[in-house]
């Protein structure tokens, strides 16, 4: 069976300083992965998706990046953190072979405030 | 341009009545939109409920039910008989094949009532 990890639970951290978030999918070759954020009442965003190692299409720019450095693990980073970061971070997997209507399963999520 | 706009939150039913979540989009760079319903338990993950890829088409899941209308735009969630373990947050999304993204709704929060 697959499963989705995310690290860490939840993150308080200060404006201005480097964030790291990450995600590990077990017991699936390839996925699709993606990440999304959803700001404290707001909109379930996509901002990241990649098909493949080393691949990373951003889908909206909210001054962070991704990166793909293993077929298992999706990390979500910003040098320097904003307020407006905070929020509800998910990250997603779906099948390989680029079919978007195949179901994404969901991680837990990070819960980030920023102060 | 794409997005999705469903029923304001919290919508509160009492148990056995029926439900609907209205749900609708619109889809201007999306030429074959493939369209899902999430829901949200408390203390659980995002999970997919029900999904259509094809207009015209129902989707059914957990006594849950959305047609696809591309007439009018929508994919209303309906449920004929509620229960209380229905209580959670749902969400109405767009997808696109093209480039693997989803639109999501701003979630309905559901609460039954015993």
């Amino acid at each position: 069976a697959q499963t989705i990890h995310q690290w860490p639970v939840a993150e308080i951290k200060a404006v201005g300083s480097p964030l790291s978030l990450g995600c590990t999918i077990k017991g699936k070759s390839s996925p699709n992965l993606y990440w999304y954020w959803q700001a404290t009442g707001g909109t379930l965003q996509q901002l990241f998706y990649s098909i493949t190692v080393g691949q990373v299409e951003s889908v909206v720019q909210l001054n962070l990046s991704a990166s793909r450095p293993k077929d298992d693990q999706f990390i979500l980073s910003t040098e320097k953190l904003l307020l407006s970061h905070s929020g509800f971070y998910l990250c997603a997997w779906s099948p390989p072979g680029g079919v978007n209507y195949a179901e994404q399963f969901f991680g837990p999520g990070t819960r980030l405030t920023v102060l | 341009g794409d997005s999705v706009t469903q029923t304001e939150g919290p919508v509160t039913v009492s148990e056995s009545e029926s439900l609907i979540i209205n749900c609708t989009y619109s889809a201007t760079s999306i030429a074959y939109p493939n369209l899902f319903w999430y829901v949200r338990y408390p203390g659980e993950g995002l999970q997919l409920l029900l999904k259509v890829i094809t207009a015209g088409q129902k989707g059914s899941s957990r006594g849950f039910e959305a047609t696809y209308n591309k007439e009018t735009t929508s994919f209303h969630l309906q449920k004929a008989s509620v229960q209380e373990s229905d209580s959670a947050v749902y969400y109405c999304a767009l997808g696109e094949n093209s480039n693997n993204r989803i639109f999501f709704g701003d979630g309905t929060q559901l609460v039954v009532k015993p």
